[in-house]
């Protein structure tokens, strides 16, 4: 069974550009969490779906980035405009069932860097 | 809100020997409690989980981990590493302290091994 699938793994672009990051979660799991490591720091929590619906976007950090899920299936992150701060990793993680815990899966990442 | 501290940012032990990797949590119900790890080029994968029950957990690759509500710590250790340990560990908790909410993470703390 493939796992959590994240593109692109790197993206370079300039401040003031707009860069959409994918995620691709493992088939049929409900619950889809988005979190980003900026250097030095922790891994943050960004926002979760459930199916297609944003459950919790507490962690989204300003109205530059929207988060969409199509259809329950794949969900895509962007970033309009991108500024120097929103450089880090981005991660994309899945689990089954949304009524109860499920050990969430992660994707290997997709690095950003705003010059 | 929850948090974690992992108080070790880099931690280096020689091949062979024991291994302990502090993590204490701030949260005042008995939270889900899980540790992962991080090798290079990586996503996350999971070393174990604490929800209830037996406070000494067993995870994957040898790894274990002891819930002591007393002090707030969920402390992983492993008898004996091997060159292939090295790598970043995680120590998260679930934001609401259950149910299928995103995590909350510690910084993290590089392991490195010496031959």
């Amino acid at each position: 069974e493939a796992g959590v699938t994240q593109f692109p793994s790197h993206s370079v672009i300039e401040k003031g550009q707009t860069v959409t990051l994918r995620c691709d979660p493992i088939s049929g799991h409900d619950n889809l969490y988005w979190y980003r490591r900026v250097m030095g720091k922790e891994i943050k929590f960004l926002l979760h779906f459930v199916k297609e619906s944003k459950q919790d976007e507490s962690g989204m950090p300003n109205n530059r980035f929207l988060a969409e899920r199509t259809g329950g299936t794949y969900s895509t992150l962007k970033v309009q405009p991108a500024e120097l701060e929103d450089s880090g990793v981005y991660f994309c993680a899945s689990s089954q069932a949304w009524y109860s815990y499920n050990e969430q899966f992660f994707g290997p990442g997709t690095r950003l860097t705003v010059l | 809100a929850q948090s974690v501290t992992q108080p070790d940012i880099h931690i280096t032990v020689s091949e062979g020997a024991s291994l302990e990797l502090r993590c204490n949590y701030s949260y005042g119900a008995t939270p889900y409690l899980f540790w992962y790890v991080q090798s290079p080029g990586q996503g996350l994968q999971l070393l174990l989980k604490y929800f209830s029950g037996d406070t000494l957990v067993q995870g994957i690759k040898g790894f274990e981990a002891e819930f002591k509500r007393s002090q707030s710590s969920f402390n992983l250790r492993k008898p004996s590493v091997h060159w292939s340990d090295a790598a970043e560990y995680f120590c998260a908790v679930v934001r609401s302290g259950g149910g299928a909410d995103g995590l909350t993470f510690g910084k993290g703390t590089h392991l490195i091994i010496q031959p």
